[in-house]
């Protein structure tokens, strides 16, 4: 079964720390995302990679940043977390050409306190 | 500006009670319209794609349907396990990423 694994599934961080949130999806597809999920907001795009070492801002990339060393995987990090930031993260991929649905990881929520 | 919105915000059936949501979406140039289904904490399923005006798609008691403005997810006799927020999305002509809509809250009761 394909799958889009995200590491944590819950996280507290303090304002101010440096965190990581990390996804790995099996699947050998190009594209990867990074989305946030706020009640009344949607879904969000902060930042995509069409391939490796690729990276595009999406409609909020402010306070993000995002690596992709190998095609495999695609890390969101947040700089300095501040408690606006507080949400649920989900990271999805889909293949290059085709018009798939995405395949959506099963969501980080992230509480910055 | 690429726009997709949603109705009704929340939706209440009895169960076998059938409906429908809406999606309706203004956009530069539709690639695809998708349909997703959320349960609370988890990650969207993907359920179906339409790609242009007339199309249908169906799975089990749900039915897609395109026209060029908007697309509706009729739930027919539905049941408690059909609860969940349905999301769509449009593909946009531009790029592989989509833009989503707020969601419908769908509570089926027994």
């Amino acid at each position: 079964d394909v799958k889009v694994t995200q590491s944590s599934r819950y996280l507290v961080k303090r304002t101010g720390e440096k965190v990581f949130l990390e996804c790995v999806q099996d699947m050998d597809h190009e594209n990867m995302f990074w989305y946030r999920q706020d009640p009344g907001l949607g879904l969000r795009l902060i930042y995509f990679s069409y391939d490796v070492k690729m990276k595009e801002k999406g409609d909020i990339p402010e306070g993000y940043s995002v690596s992709r060393e190998k095609k495999e995987r695609f890390s969101l990090i947040l700089e300095s977390a501040s408690t606006n930031q507080t949400s649920m993260y989900l990271c999805a991929s889909i293949p290059g050409q085709a018009n798939y649905g995405y395949t959506f990881g099963s969501g980080t929520r992230l509480t910055v306190v | 500006e690429d726009q997709v919105t949603q109705s009704p915000e929340a939706l209440r059936l009895q169960e076998g009670e059938s409906s429908s949501l809406n999606c309706s979406y203004t956009v530069s140039g539709l690639r695809g319209l998708f349909w997703y289904r959320q349960d609370p904490g988890k990650g969207p399923e993907f359920l179906f794609t339409l790609y242009s005006a007339g199309e249908e798609k169906e799975k089990e008691r749900l039915k897609a349907t395109l026209t060029k403005k908007e697309s509706f997810l009729h739930i027919t006799a539905p049941k408690p396990e059909d609860s969940a927020t349905y999301l769509c999305a449009v593909q946009i002509n531009y790029g592989q990423n989509f833009v989503f809509g707020p969601g419908t809250r769908l509570s089926v009761l027994p």
